[in-house]
């Protein structure tokens, strides 16, 4: 069965530093998204991504981040210059329609020192 | 704004007894609710969404839009339902997917 695949699966950096996290969804999928979780509350919407474009993108979501999908299976998140508060489980998630289900990936523990 | 409350941080049972993990939200629209299920060392999955109805692993969870909940509910528990269980509401009939979720409950089936 297809699964969402994410890379790395722990990435520790320095404050002020870019990090780029790498997501393949699944290859019919058509609908990205990003979340975060930071250590012991909720998951977070952070962005959503259809058409090459942001569709949806949440207050959290400031001038920091960014996502590309920079050929026909990558999806990245792009965050400019962490902050300490950045450290989180960050997931990718994809889905063919806008009401289909969100297929998760495994996430990516970012740690910023 | 919407919001997904899940009063229980933890809940044990013993194997065999019946589960219900409460889920309450706030929404003024026609939401859509999930129940998301990750076990250890796993990814987030779909467990079940209240459109299909379905019955999934023993777990049902009804609608509920007068009491504004989604609880959902195993008649007897297994030690495999250990897990922690999220819920999740998206907004899709104003145009919106994102998935808001709730804090999780984490479940503990006692052998």
């Amino acid at each position: 069965e297809p699964e969402v695949t994410q890379t790395p699966s722990h990435q520790v950096t320095q404050m002020g530093q870019e990090v780029i996290l790498r997501c393949v969804p699944i290859s019919n999928h058509l609908y990205f998204y990003w979340y975060r979780q930071i250590l012991g509350q909720k998951v977070e919407f952070l962005v959503s991504f259809y058409n090459n474009e942001i569709s949806e993108k949440s207050e959290i979501f400031d001038d920091q981040f960014s996502v590309e999908r920079p050929d026909g299976s990558n999806f990245t998140l792009k965050i400019r210059s962490t902050k300490l508060e950045d450290s989180a489980m960050y997931f990718c998630a994809s889905g063919y329609g806008t009401t289909d289900t969100q297929y998760f990936g495994p996430g990516t523990r970012l740690t910023v020192l | 704004a919407q919001r997904v409350t899940q009063p229980e941080k933890l809940l044990s049972v013993f194997k065999g007894a019946p589960v219900e993990l409460k889920c309450n939200y706030s929404y003024s629209g026609s939401p859509e609710l999930f129940w998301y299920v990750q076990y250890s060392r796993q990814r987030l999955q779909l467990l079940l969404r209240h459109i299909s109805r379905e019955s999934i692993k023993g777990f049902t969870a009804d609608l509920n839009k007068g009491e504004t909940s989604f609880h959902l509910k195993k008649p007897f528990a297994q030690e495999e339902d250990s897990a922690m269980y999220y819920c999740a509401l998206s907004s899709s009939g104003a145009g919106s997917y994102q998935l808001t979720f709730g804090k999780g409950t984490k479940l503990s089936v006692i052998p």
